[in-house]
């Protein structure tokens, strides 16, 4: 089965320090993995996938992840964290065991702290 | 151009009724996805639509159903509202749907509470 994991509940980092938000996943063939954001009260917002290519993904807002496939790992990551980081943040792989669909796959969530 | 919009953006229902959402996509988009979110659960896909056809449907119970319209714009129905249907819902648009790279782009989401 396909899944996606991310062991931390929360991460607490200090404004301008480097953070790293961590994802693994278990797919079979190639991976289509996506970071988003949620504020609270709002929808999920994209912030960068990736398809193939470079394992260095650039993403919105300064975010950046890398793509590992021999750990299969794709962390979220940002050299100075901002107050206004602070969010949950959710990895997603596309559900390739169903079909010709757009299926995501999320996991449980990270709770980023970014503290002044 | 306009993002996703969702409506009503909160709803409240009594156990037994039933509730429609609504979903408009990005003007361009043919695929709809709908998403479940709770604290317990998380994020969990109830289904997606292209061109008004149902691709996939995730491991809900027959009381949710869903349908596209020809201008791309997604409603989700829950019949028997049960107190655990209480959550986020969330409509997802995207250009091609599909197993395409395209990400997806969410709404803010319908949050239903069920007395």
């Amino acid at each position: 089965a396909q899944s996606v994991a991310q062991p931390e509940d929360q991460v607490n980092v200090a404004e301008g320090n480097p953070l790293t938000v961590k994802c693994t996943y278990s797919v079979s063939g190639n991976p289509y993995l996506f970071w988003y954001v949620q504020y609270p009260n709002r929808g999920l917002q994209f912030l960068l996938k990736y398809i193939t290519g470079d394992n260095l993904v650039k993403g919105s807002y300064g975010f950046e992840a890398e793509f590992n496939k021999s750990q299969t790992s794709f962390h979220l990551k940002k050299p100075s964290a901002l107050v206004s980081d602070s969010a949950l943040y959710f990895c997603a792989v596309r559900d390739q065991g169903s079909g010709n669909t757009g299926k995501l796959i999320f996991g449980q969530g990270t709770t980023l702290q970014v503290k002044p | 151009k306009a993002g996703v919009t969702q409506t009503p953006r909160y709803l409240i229902k009594t156990r037994g009724q039933q509730v429609t959402l609504s979903c408009s996509p990005i003007s361009g988009h043919r695929s709809v996805s709908w998403y479940q979110q709770t604290p317990g659960q998380g994020l969990q896909f109830l289904f997606e639509y292209f061109s008004e056809t149902q691709r996939n449907k995730g491991n809900f119970p027959g009381r949710f159903s869903g349908r596209q319209f020809s201008n791309s714009r997604s409603e989700m129905n829950v019949s028997t509202l049960e107190l655990g249907d209480s959550a986020l819902y969330l409509c997802a648009s995207s250009p091609r749907g599909g197993a395409s790279s395209s990400e997806q782009y969410f709404g803010p989401g319908t949050r239903l509470t069920v007395t």
